[in-house]
């Protein structure tokens, strides 16, 4: 059975940082390209970024509010995808979700929460 | 980037009848090599992580009832469900993943009427 494991969220200051890990389970992590999306409180999904497999060269892309702030990384060795987020601002406030995929999300963690707060 | 907008933004339904959510695309999202539309809907219950649905815009995953159906190419896609259920109370979002970054629509809130 797939499991995904976010951890790391909790309530930082702005300008701080945080960094968030997915341990996964059950598949081989290191076939799949993999995907962080937030969502704020009561808002939508939004997609924060990916990285490529080593096969496929372990490349990243962000979205555009995260770019240069935040940066994904994958240990395949732990089984375990992250998220270092740098220079943290309030609209950051978001649960963040880990999943399989770099194009279609076939398997969603349950989140962890991020609340970016003075 | 390309603008994903759903209509409605919410709806409701009485069970047993016909639910149609719209998405549409700033750009096309159908990659002309393979054919494929690049457009995901993505099922989202109250507290849970959202659930792939359907993917290359009809395709459904293997957990979805045959009710669900997805249709449309290039920028205006549909997704149908044909007879309401009660558990299918949950709010529905289509993504592209055609470029980067993979927007998401705004979402689709759907209610039993």
């Amino acid at each position: 059975e797939v499991q995904l494991v976010e951890s790391g969220g909790g309530l930082v200051k702005p300008g701080g940082s945080l960094r968030l890990s997915c341990a996964a389970s059950g598949f081989t992590f290191s076939n799949p390209w993999m995907t962080w999306v937030r969502q704020a409180p009561g808002k939508g999904l939004e997609w924060v970024g990916r990285i490529k497999s080593k096969t496929d060269g372990g490349t990243t892309d962000y979205a555009a509010p995260v770019k240069g702030r935040f940066t994904i990384s994958r240990d395949d060795s732990k089984n375990t995808l992250y998220l270092q987020m740098n220079s943290l601002k309030t609209e950051d406030t978001a649960v963040y979700y880990c999943a399989t995929g770099g194009n279609n999300l076939n398997y969603w963690g349950q989140g962890t929460l991020v609340t970016v707060s003075s | 980037d390309i603008v994903m907008t759903q209509s409605p933004d919410s709806l409701a339904v009485s069970l047993g009848e016909r639910a149609t959510i719209n998405c549409k695309s700033s750009q096309s999202v159908l990659y002309s090599s393979n054919k494929k539309n690049y457009l995901a809907w993505y099922q989202q219950k109250p507290g849970q992580p959202p659930k792939l649905l359907i993917y290359w815009a009809s395709t459904r995953e293997s957990w979805v009832p045959d009710r669900f159906s997805g249709s449309g190419s290039g920028t205006d896609f549909t997704l149908t469900i044909s007879s309401l259920q009660a558990e299918d109370v949950a709010v529905y979002y289509c993504q592209q993943c055609y470029s980067t970054p993979h927007t998401f629509g705004q979402g689709t809130k759907l209610e039993i009427k």
